[in-house]
């Protein structure tokens, strides 16, 4: 059963920082991750999707990477906002189930002016 | 109206009552899903649509019944809830099961069983 895991749950940072947040993953076996973004009591916007092919996306001052043979993305934010405050979750797309997305717990974020 | 629009918004119900939820996508999508995200807990897949016909059940309760009239729309009635029913209901939709090309989710249904 695949099982995904994001580390930190909580992070705070002043703004300007860069933000590296990690999702891990037990079952190499994926079509694709991708990462959203959750603002309070809302639904997930897609930030980016990265292919089991792919080595990492890129858009804007986000850029996220994986590594399928060790199970890990990361997901980097540069020159982070207060805007960028809100719940990051990553989603695997495992390759033996209908249409299921395994979900990580998310990782809280908070960028302070 | 673009992407995936869910109503109502926000919902209150009796653990009698009856109500629907409806999700909507403007996507040419042709798979559908419902997701049930609880406090302090990841997102769990309730029901998965492709092509209109049910093809996953991930163990939901009958009081969650949905329903798939065509390939833009997905309802997911409900009926006798129980207070740990509370939680955000979202809809997604994808082009194809496998989600090659990602997923798009809704703005989700706050829902709270009195």
């Amino acid at each position: 059963k695949q099982e995904v895991t994001q580390i930190p749950a909580a992070l705070s940072v002043p703004e300007g920082e860069n933000l590296v947040l990690n999702c891990s993953f037990t079952d190499s076996a994926i079509y694709n991750l991708q990462w959203f973004r959750q603002d309070p009591g809302k639904g997930l916007t897609s930030l980016l999707l990265i292919q089991s092919s792919q080595r990492e996306q890129t858009s804007g001052r986000l850029n996220a990477s994986l590594d399928k043979s060790s199970g890990r993305s990361t997901l980097y934010i540069a020159a982070s906002q207060p805007g960028d405050s809100a719940t990051y979750l990553c989603a695997v797309k495992t390759t033996d189930s209908w249409g299921k997305l395994q979900f990580g717990a998310g990782t809280q974020v908070v960028v302070t002016p | 109206e673009t992407g995936v629009t869910q109503t109502p918004r926000h919902l209150v119900m009796g653990m009698t009552n009856k109500k629907s939820l409806k999700c909507e996508q403007h996507l040419g999508h042709n798979a559908m899903y419902w997701y049930k995200q609880s406090a302090k807990k990841p997102l769990e897949l309730m029901f998965v649509y492709s092509l209109e016909e049910r093809v996953e059940n991930n163990s939901v309760p009958s009081r969650f019944s949905p329903e798939c009239p065509n390939s833009s729309h997905l309802f997911l009635h409900l009926h006798t809830l129980q207070p740990e029913d509370s939680a955000l209901y979202l809809c997604a939709s994808s082009q194809g099961v496998t989600g090659v090309y990602g997923y798009t989710f809704g703005s989700g249904t706050r829902l709270t069983v009195v």
